[in-house]
């Protein structure tokens, strides 16, 4: 049972257009939410998070949104720049930030030049 | 500060042998943990620590040691592997919170 999920498995963006990846969520229990990015060969490196007393939160070209009625996160890269091309896994855990984490499967992000 | 380090890099394994992932981390984190990642599967939670002594079961816990006698380290041990068991292993620590720094992680093959 996906309890994270990450359902577009890949997504190609123009080089300076807003790039939205998108997560779904059925555990209600779940309040706090990640963006991870993965380049090859290399481990995840955190990018943002958000609590779930927040429906937005800002870090420079990164926004990720959270619709808990939805039980649905995105996160927003604006403008899209060829470095951002990675795999985005997004994660959540319950109680506000413990560490155990459950993360979705991830998207393939490619930006085109 | 040279974060979390993962050795090794890359090891094949035969069916039944056993092995130790060794995990180190500098950043004096209270909180380790290991995961697995497999195609289509995203990373799924193996063993994790929340301090020197203490361990507890993941989602995959299944064929795999781990212990926590120092703050710093957290291997995982394969105690006889299976084909199954063929995948990326990422060692990860945070301080406190989600904020999960995670190693390069160690590619193994079990034939």
């Amino acid at each position: 049972d996906q309890q994270v999920k990450q359902n577009s498995p890949s997504l190609s963006v123009q080089e300076g257009r807003i790039s939205i990846l998108n997560c779904d969520y059925t555990n209600s229990m779940f309040d706090y939410f990640l963006w991870y990015k993965k380049y090859p060969a290399e481990g995840p490196t955190f990018l943002i998070s958000i609590s779930s007393i927040k429906d937005k939160n800002e870090d420079g070209r990164f926004t990720v949104f959270l619709n808990k009625s939805a039980k649905h996160l995105s996160l927003h890269i604006v403008p899209s720049q060829p470095g951002d091309s990675a795999v985005y896994f997004c994660a959540a855990s319950d109680n506000f930030g413990n560490e155990k984490l459950t993360f979705g499967t991830g998207t393939r992000l490619t930006i085109i030049p | 500060n040279a974060g979390v380090t993962q050795t090794p890099k890359f090891q094949v394994l035969k069916t039944g042998q056993s092995m130790t992932l060794q995990c180190a981390q500098d950043m004096n984190h209270e909180y380790m943990s290991w995961y697995r990642q497999d195609p289509g599967m995203g990373l799924r939670l193996i063993h994790y620590s929340v301090g020197a002594g203490i361990t507890d079961q993941g989602e995959v816990p299944n064929g795999y040691n781990v212990s926590r006698s120092t703050t710093e380290d957290f291997p995982l041990r394969l105690l006889s592997a299976a084909p199954s068991q063929t995948s990326v292993y990422f060692c990860a620590s945070s301080p406190t919170k989600a904020e999960q720094y995670f190693g390069p992680g160690t590619r193994l093959t079990v034939t």
